[in-house]
């Protein structure tokens, strides 16, 4: 069974720091993998999407990359802002189904 | 989001009732799945479907029933609630079974509380 590990659980930084959030697969047999976020008690906001085909993504201050050799995946938040404060989320599909991690909790600071 | 609705958004129900939540979808996306949000245990796949009456069991489907009758809706029963399914349920999207090209959309969730 798929294993998902985010690193670190928690995070909290002084706006204006570049950050990077940390994901890892027991199977790196990952077709794709995207990055969510969610906010307290809302659903989930999809960031990124990593196809198959492709080894990163970028969105504005965020970029996502995925190391299909290792299993692992980061995504970096350049110069945060404190509307950047939310839990982050990896998913990766392996065969027929996505399986997640358990999320880093961010708060930028003003 | 606006192409997936779930429906209650939230719910108080007994131990041993039946309760059914619902999915709708405007995206005539083929695939739909159902997960429970846990703290610590993250999202957990309970049922998905793969076409209108193709459904299949996830990680954590004892006590869980699902039914798909028309694309756009996705139905979860629970058929006896317990105080373990107190959870938040939420609906997901995809166009392709491996989430290429759109890769997942989430509806907002239901926060279903068993007393």
């Amino acid at each position: 069974k798929q294993e998902v590990t985010q690193i670190p659980a928690a995070l909290s930084v002084p706006e204006g720091e570049n950050l990077v959030l940390n994901c890892s697969f027991t199977d790196s047999a990952i077709y794709n993998l995207q990055w969510f976020r969610q906010d307290p008690g809302k659903g989930l906001t999809s960031l990124l999407l990593i196809q198959s085909s492709q080894r990163e993504q970028t969105s504005g201050r965020l970029n996502a990359s995925l190391d299909k050799s290792s299993g692992r995946s980061t995504l970096y938040i350049a110069a945060s802002q404190p509307g950047d404060s939310a839990t982050y989320l990896c998913a990766g599909n392996t065969g027929n189904q996505f399986y997640f991690g358990t999320g880093t909790s961010l708060t930028v600071i003003p | 989001d606006a192409g997936i609705t779930q429906s209650p958004r939230h719910k108080v129900t007994e131990t041993g009732t039946p309760v059914t939540l619902r999915c709708h979808q405007t995206e005539n996306h083929r695939y739909m799945y159902w997960y429970r949000q846990d703290p610590g245990h993250g999202l957990r796949l309970i049922h998905y479907s793969y076409g209108v009456k193709d459904t299949d069991k996830g990680e954590v489907s004892d006590g869980y029933s699902v039914s798909r009758s028309k694309t756009e809706d996705f139905l979860l029963t629970l058929e006896s609630a317990t105080s373990s399914q107190t959870s938040v349920y939420f609906c997901a999207i995809s166009a392709l079974w491996d989430g290429a090209n759109y890769g997942y959309t989430f509806g907002s969730g239901t926060r279903l509380t068993v007393v």
